[in-house]
């Protein structure tokens, strides 16, 4: 399995409070990539990031920000969360290195009351 | 990244091969196609990957069509472990954002 651990696992949480998502690899990979997951949308891409402080929108970035401050660790926020950011968040890494495959994490359960 | 289409969902019998098939039309000259799979409440998982040439691994083979505007993944012998959700992804090899589409949804029967 590739070393990627994802925190926390789950969490309930009530709207309007802010939440981060923590997403760490030991892998020494380039590329990190948050996606969600809900019933009937498939996973949709909603940041990525190609390096140190670098980083760009997916498809559905709006209400979430992330950071990458070191290699192995890529943070998503809520701001302020809200109940349609309710949902299964998967952390994501791959490098040239390895073909660019992906490889995820086992993902975060995330339910705003 | 070029757009997959795939079939919503499939059946296979148990110990049968299960071919999944997927349409990349526009599919670039540089973009390579990428298989996953992702069982029940699970990370997605890694299968497969190639540009032209046909690939098999342990887990499965690609066969890509000559004008690479289609491709079938091969499960030689489907076992119930098997049923999962497929996705088909034509993307770049140099790194940046990889879209999913909705995948094909196989479901391997005793």
């Amino acid at each position: 399995d590739a070393g990627i651990t994802q925190s926390p696992r789950h969490k309930v949480t009530e709207t309007g409070t802010p939440v981060t998502l923590r997403c760490h690899q030991t892998e020494n990979h380039r590329y990190m990539y948050w996606y969600r997951q809900d019933p009937g949308h498939g996973l949709r891409l909603i940041h990525y990031s190609y390096g140190v402080k670098d980083t760009d929108k997916g498809e559905v970035s709006d209400g979430y920000s992330v950071s990458r401050s070191k290699t192995e660790d890529f943070l998503l926020t809520l701001e302020s969360a809200t109940s349609s950011q309710t949902s299964v968040y998967f952390c994501a890494i791959s490098d040239q290195g390895t073909g660019n495959t992906i490889y995820f994490g086992e993902g975060s359960w995330l339910t705003v009351v | 990244d070029a757009k997959t289409t795939q079939p919503t969902s499939m059946d296979c019998a148990e110990g049968r091969a299960a071919n999944l098939p997927c349409n990349h039309s526009t599919i670039s000259g540089n973009e390579y196609v990428y298989w996953y799979r992702q069982i029940h409440s699970q990370g997605p998982q890694y299968i497969i990957h190639g540009l032209k040439n046909n690939e098999t691994n342990e887990m499965a083979s690609l066969i890509i069509t000559e004008d690479r505007k289609s491709s079938t993944l091969i499960l030689p012998h489907a076992t119930l472990r098997d049923t999962a959700v497929y996705y088909c992804i034509a993307h770049y090899n140099q790194g940046g954002k990889l879209i999913f589409g909705q995948g094909t949804e196989l479901s391997v029967k005793p």
